[in-house]
């Protein structure tokens, strides 16, 4: 059973306006909830992340919501630009669990000109 | 720092062919994450190392399957023999604590 969530595999949106990725978890020791960003051919990279004693994080653009009562999280991108067309995974870690992330499916974001 | 690399980059093999993927963590890093990605599954965790041990291999699908950390700062994931199942992106990640994990570029695996 999946312990990450992420029920969008694909998003759409235009240029300038705001991306909304969602991911929903199940299991209530994970603490530490991470972003990757992944482009083809590459590797997954460390987008921004957030601890479970916080419910918002923000780096520039990027914006990491946290609702630990839903076991929800969120990621806005505003304004989104046609370089943050990419596949957009979250990551969740358990405290003691030495690192190992559980991802989720991901979800494809494609930014229209 | 080049970052976590793995080489090849591409492998295109026979079923029944052991085929043997190779990753070199970034330097001073000390735990050492293989994953697979294919469209059905997403991206699974097979093992993990920290300090050079084993930690977690409950993801590695079968016995074929096999890694090693040598040294601190290389591994290897072994599929002996393969099948076409096994074709999928892997990707090795290192880290230096728990939290954000430094991914490689992957190896492509194909497996006629």
């Amino acid at each position: 059973d999946q312990q990450v969530k992420q029920n969008s595999p694909s998003l759409s949106v235009q240029e300038g306006r705001i991306s909304i990725l969602n991911c929903d978890y199940t299991n209530s020791m994970f603490d530490y909830f991470l972003w990757y960003k992944k482009y083809p051919a590459e590797g997954p990279t460390f987008l921004i992340s957030i601890s479970s004693i916080k419910d918002k994080n923000e780096d520039g653009r990027f914006t990491v919501f946290l609702n630990k009562s839903a076991k929800h999280l969120s990621l806005h991108i505003v304004p989104s630009q046609p370089g943050d067309s990419a596949v957009y995974f979250c990551a969740a870690s358990e405290w003691g669990s030495q690192g190992n992330l559980i991802f989720g499916k991901g979800t494809k974001l494609s930014v229209k000109p | 720092d080049a970052g976590v690399i793995q080489s090849p980059r591409h492998e295109v093999t026979e079923m029944g062919q052991e085929v043997t993927l190779r990753c070199k963590l970034i330097s001073g890093h000390n735990s050492l994450f293989w994953y697979r990605q294919t469209m059905m599954r997403g991206l699974e965790l097979l093992i993990y190392f920290n300090n050079n041990v084993p930690i977690d291999d409950s993801g590695m699908p079968e016995d074929r399957f096999s890694a090693k950390m040598p040294n601190a700062s290389f591994s290897t994931l072994k599929i002996q023999p393969s099948e076409p199942r096994d074709s999928a992106v892997y990707f090795c990640a290192s880290s230096l604590r728990a939290g954000e994990q430094f991914f490689g570029p992957g190896t492509r695996l194909t497996v006629l």
